[in-house]
């Protein structure tokens, strides 16, 4: 187990709809990661949350957007959803600032019709 | 970013030690190689890292060849449960890990 919980496990929406997906870190995990992995394909990075700032983010739209919360609490938002949505959303925690030996949860598979 | 190249699959014997390859020509001195695997619907999990010198521990040993442009895992003993994709990455300096498409290990019977 590696304390990180994510929700909901599974979820449908539809094209154009938004969703929010939730992550609950380890206590004292100050950084927060989110990942995007489609079928078949390796966990592609989203962006990272160092104490409640983004501090980093990879080749994704601004539809993209998280919040981290001191109660080391996080969510992934997606706007505008489309078909290429798809995909199971990974979240995983570390102690520090660095992204030492990271701490994932098991996700959230998201389809969207 | 340095990026690492992993052969698509590989097959090991029950109980044989199955070596997997890791090709990260492009590290710079202070990059880290890790190691991690993912089962089937369930989160990468975390093996082994390493800068220079080999490691091991309870899980695995990590080798790194002298000029650090590649790596090898070493699973001693693969069971049934090792089946997996094991990930293999250069965490670059801005500290955010990159997966490939890693490779597929199957232990057969």
């Amino acid at each position: 187990e590696t304390g990180v919980t994510q929700s909901p496990t599974h979820l449908i929406k539809t094209r154009g709809q938004q969703v929010t997906l939730r992550c609950s870190s380890q206590s004292g995990h100050n950084t927060v990661s989110w990942y995007q992995q489609a079928l078949g394909q390796g966990p592609q990075f989203i962006f990272q949350y160092y104490r409640e700032e983004e501090n980093g983010r990879g080749n994704f739209p601004p539809r993209f957007s998280g919040l981290q919360f001191p109660n080391y609490s996080s969510e992934l938002n997606v706007n505008a959803l489309e078909l290429d949505d798809s995909a199971l959303y990974l979240c995983a925690s570390s102690p520090g600032a660095t992204n030492e030996k990271l701490f994932f949860g098991s996700g959230t598979q998201l389809s969207v019709l | 970013d340095a990026k690492t190249t992993q052969p698509p699959s590989m097959d090991c014997a029950e109980g044989r030690a199955a070596n997997l390859p890791c090709n990260h020509s492009t590290i710079s001195g202070n990059e880290y190689v890790y190691w991690y695997r993912q089962i089937h619907s369930q989160g990468p999990q975390y093996i082994i890292h390493g800068l220079k010198n080999n490691e091991t521990n309870e899980m695995a040993s990590l080798i790194i060849t002298e000029d650090r442009k590649s790596s090898t895992l070493i699973l001693p003993h693969a069971t049934l449960r090792d089946t997996a994709v094991y990930y293999c990455i250069v965490l670059n300096t801005g500290n955010q890990f990159y997966f490939g498409t890693g490779t597929s290990l199957t232990v057969i019977p």
